[in-house]
């Protein structure tokens, strides 16, 4: 079962910051958030992923509560091609064993950008 | 991304054929994966690779045949599939397994259709 929960959908106007929260209250010390998406029919594309500091790249931000229970991705300035099925995915620990190193894929939230 | 390339894009099968999916990563990894995607469920991983020896079978009927010849290419052999099987097939890679943060990027995938 996936780690962690997410809304199901949200809308964000084109142009406007999108933010994505996700709930991983279980994480433990040495699992780092990452975040992928999927546009339909796509194979899974990374964006971003972190550990405990709050991490900025060419697409997108990232930030974790100090406690490492929740985080959000943030989209600066959405546009259309931004919709998609976003991924909150807490990474299995170093390797202990059958199925410790799979990225769990939930549900995600689906994010519509509108014009 | 086009760091990992898959093909066909498209394959459709009776239930009596033989098919192979084949996946290549340009990106120097060392470990692979397959994943499948059924209609409206998560992604679930199938097969993990890692220099080309096999560390991870998830319960995976024995009609799905993975073969791994070297670290840049992964072969799914397919035969006597059922309907159920058709979905969207996911090839991955990352630089290694089971450190806790290893990135995994995603190729375009094959639609399979079981007839």
């Amino acid at each position: 079962d996936a780690k962690t929960t997410q809304p199901p959908s949200m809308d964000c106007a084109e142009g406007r910051a999108a933010n994505l929260p996700c709930n991983h209250s279980t994480i433990s010390g040495n699992e780092y958030v990452y975040w992928y998406r999927q546009i339909h029919s796509q194979g899974p594309q990374y964006i971003i992923h972190g550990l405990k500091n709050n991490e900025t790249n060419e697409m997108a931000s990232l930030i974790i509560t100090e406690d490492r229970k929740s985080s959000t991705l943030i989209l600066p300035h959405a546009t259309l091609r931004d919709t998609a099925v976003y991924y909150c995915i807490v990474s299995s620990t170093p390797y202990s064993g059958a199925g410790s190193y799979q990225l769990t894929f939930g549900k995600g939230t689906k994010l519509s950008v509108i014009p | 991304e086009t760091g990992v390339t898959q093909t066909p894009r498209h394959l459709v099968m009776g239930m009596t054929n033989k098919k192979s999916l084949k996946c290549e990563q340009h990106l120097g990894h060392n470990a692979m994966y397959w994943y499948k995607q059924s209609a409206k469920k998560p992604l679930e991983l199938m097969f993990v690779y890692s220099l080309e020896e096999r560390v991870e079978n998830n319960s995976v009927p024995s009609r799905f045949s993975p073969e791994c010849p070297n670290s840049s290419h992964l072969f799914l052999h397919l035969h006597t599939l059922q309907p159920e099987d058709s979905a969207l097939y996911l090839c991955a890679s990352s630089q290694d397994v089971g450190q806790g943060s290893e990135t995994q990027y995603f190729g375009p995938g094959t639609r399979l259709l079981v007839l």
